[in-house]
């Protein structure tokens, strides 16, 4: 069965400092695999996804994440984080339509 | 706007006492799903619809049901709430065959059980 692994449950840092929070899954064939946001009291939100082509993904508000197949990985950075982007941010891969998520980062940026 | 819609946003129950969540969605979405996520915690996947057919997650309670009357509405059944069940249980919707299977997410339903 595959599963996504994030390893940093607590994310700390000041605005302006870079941000790179990482993702590993567990499948090895095909992928598609996302990044959600949820902003404090707000739902579930798209900041990215990937499923072919280019390996480096754009999303909203100056996100980016790229798939490494060799690594299994797919991290999500940001080059200067503001305030605003304090929130839990979930790394989710497709398994047949059932999204599997990862247990989450908690991000807090001090201004 | 296009959009999943979750009633009520917040909901009070008693222990054992029976309550339901409703989910809308005017995305024409043929696929719904219903998750559980407790605090600090990823969502956790009850049960999905393709249409009409239903299917269950193995690890959901007996004690959680869903209804699917018609492509735009989903509900969950809590038949007797127990504080365990206190969470936020969130509805999401995609469209099966639609590339990358992305899934779009109402507000959610906070459920607290007294």
């Amino acid at each position: 069965a595959q599963s996504v692994s994030q390893h940093n449950h607590h994310v700390i840092l000041s605005e302006a400092a870079s941000l790179e929070l990482g993702c590993n899954y567990s499948y090895g064939g095909t992928v598609n695999l996302f990044w959600y946001v949820q902003y404090p009291g707000q739902h579930l939100q798209l900041l990215l996804k990937y499923f072919s082509g280019d390996p480096l993904v754009k999303g909203i508000k100056g996100f980016e994440a790229e798939f490494i197949k060799s690594k299994f990985s797919f991290n999500l950075r940001k080059p200067s984080v503001q305030w605003s982007d304090t929130a839990e941010y979930f790394c989710a891969v497709i398994n047949t339509d059932k999204l599997i998520f990862g247990t989450g980062t908690r991000l807090q940026v001090f201004p | 706007d296009a959009m999943v819609i979750q009633n009520p946003r917040y909901q009070v129950t008693q222990f054992g006492k029976p309550v339901t969540l409703s989910c809308s969605q005017t995305l024409n979405h043929n696929v719904m799903y219903w998750y559980q996520q407790k605090s600090s915690q990823a969502p956790k996947l009850l049960f999905h619809y393709y249409d009409k057919d239903f299917n269950n997650e193995a690890d959901t309670p007996d004690n959680f049901q869903s209804r699917r009357p018609n492509t735009s509405f989903c509900f969950l059944d809590i038949r007797s709430p127990g504080l365990g069940d206190a969470a936020m249980y969130l509805c999401a919707t995609s469209r099966e065959g639609l590339a990358g299977g992305e899934q779009f997410f109402g507000p959610g339903t906070r459920l607290t059980v007294l």
